[in-house]
């Protein structure tokens, strides 16, 4: 089946620190990947939409400087959490939806990022 | 804002039982989605239900869906522990909304003892 790598999958590291998060489709071409946060015990909210080729597309209330998304080909896209501080702490999970077909999205297994 | 509500927040039961877990939501959609996610891994998709359907079934999973109620359920026949997950719905779609964006819900944490 469609396989999403997620990487790290764990990052803790100080305030201040920018930290990037890789999402990556194995197995297929992903026109759109997405990218969610998800805090304890709640649901997944999405962040923004990233299409290939070009800029990606906010939420409201989602800072387009503090996360900067990067979706250089149709297998990768990247989350940069600029000077992240401890509110940032939270689980980042990206999602692709295959070029191809009428698929429904497919995970990564997210990243837990604790910022101290 | 949270499209999907689902219920109940937390399941219990023996393995064998059934459970069922529903969600509501608020907008039109093209369709709905369930998805499964293990503790503090990634969500992995079950079953899709498109808006013009009412019932749909995959092994053990039955999904219903009414869209004048704005309401679906997820049916898990003979639960085994390995159940033992969150459940997540999520719709897509409707009117003026992109097909492939998904709203949550908030999610139903189903333990299943052995």
């Amino acid at each position: 089946g469609a396989v999403v790598s997620q990487h790290p999958s764990r990052v803790i590291c100080k305030s201040g620190t920018s930290v990037k998060i890789e999402c990556r489709s194995l197995d297929f071409q992903a026109t759109t990947m997405f990218w969610y946060r998800q805090f304890p015990k709640q649901s997944l909210m999405l962040m923004a939409t990233s299409n290939e080729g070009s800029k990606a597309t906010y939420e409201q209330g989602v800072e387009k400087d503090k996360f900067l998304i990067n979706h250089a080909s149709l297998t990768l896209s990247t989350l940069t959490v600029t000077s992240a501080h401890p509110e940032d702490s939270s689980f980042y999970i990206c999602s692709a939806r295959p070029r191809r077909g009428n698929q429904p999205q497919h995970f990564g297994d997210g990243t837990r990022l604790s910022i101290l | 804002s949270q499209q999907g509500e689902e219920d109940p927040q937390a399941l219990s039961i023996q393995e064998g039982e059934n459970a069922t877990m529903n969600c509501s939501y608020k907008t039109s959609i093209n369709n709905l989605q369930w998805y499964r996610q293990n503790s503090g891994r990634g969500l992995v998709h079950l079953i899709l239900i498109r808006s013009n359907e009412r019932e749909k079934h995959s092994g053990r999973l039955r999904v219903t869906l009414d869209t004048s109620k704005k309401s679906s359920s997820l049916l898990i026949t003979a639960s085994r522990a390995a159940d033992t997950a969150s459940y997540f719905c999520a719709t897509a779609g409707g009117s003026g909304g992109s097909n492939y964006k998904l709203t949550f819900g908030k999610g139903t944490l189903l333990t299943v003892n052995p």
